[in-house]
């Protein structure tokens, strides 16, 4: 069962416009880390989040981590193609130290 | 920065060999390591929790005499597929955190990809 889903699946957009991956589960976390994938490594971490609320800003990355923890946003601003990636959402649940990653979102920057 | 350094990165052998993918944390020590496995164009799904002494945690579905785990040192943590065929071929990926952290940063290892032909 994946108890994150990410939206979109996928996105092609062009160098230079903005985009918004959402990540939403109906369960409670008590963090949730976003990370970038390329083809044949693994995963790299780009931010964690704790607090309900929460607003991260990384370079043209912001995150957001919902008020109730139940949901993500990852928000790029100007993308490049340097950006393109697998972008991975994952939670741990409270109690719990266990990550679980969401469905994941592809997105290909077009120079 | 911390490292975490899977080997063997590809590996090709024969339906019904056993292959062993070892985990290793470089420069911390790592009470758990993790190890995900993730088929093409999809996103990783934790297989189970290895803990350094003691018997792995299987997630729901995973075959623990399939996929056997074994952590004996603060550093290294070994997946051993058993009887591999065609259908366990994937990439397989492994993470550390340092030991007291149970919820700081995952170090990801960079994956081994496997094919059973």
């Amino acid at each position: 069962t994946q108890l994150l889903e990410q939206s979109p699946q996928f996105l092609s957009i062009q160098e230079g416009e903005n985009l918004t991956v959402y990540c939403n589960s109906s369960s409670v976390f008590s963090s949730l880390q976003w990370y970038r994938q390329e083809p044949g490594e693994g995963p790299v971490l780009l931010v964690t989040v704790v607090t309900g609320g929460e607003v991260k800003k990384l370079k043209r990355l912001t995150f957001q981590f919902g008020d109730a923890r139940k949901d993500s946003s990852l928000h790029i601003t100007a993308a490049q193609p340097g950006d393109t990636g697998l972008y991975l959402c994952a939670g741990a649940r409270p109690g719990t130290y266990k990550y679980i990653f969401g469905t994941g979102t592809r997105l290909k920057v077009l120079a | 920065g911390a490292v975490v350094s899977q080997h063997p990165s590809w590996v090709i052998c024969k339906s019904g060999t056993s292959v062993k993918i070892e985990c290793r944390s470089l420069d911390f020590q790592a009470t758990t390591m993790f190890w995900y496995r993730q088929f093409p164009k999809q996103s990783l799904m934790l297989m189970a929790t290895s803990n350094e002494g003691s018997k792995a945690t299987y997630e729901q579905g995973v075959e623990k005499d399939k996929f056997l785990i074994n952590h004996a040192s603060l550093t290294l943590s070994t997946l051993t597929v058993t009887s591999a065929h065609p259908e366990d071929s994937s990439f397989y990926i492994c993470s550390a955190t340092r030991q007291g952290r149970h919820q700081g940063p995952q170090h990801f290892g960079d994956g081994t990809r496997l094919s059973i032909l």
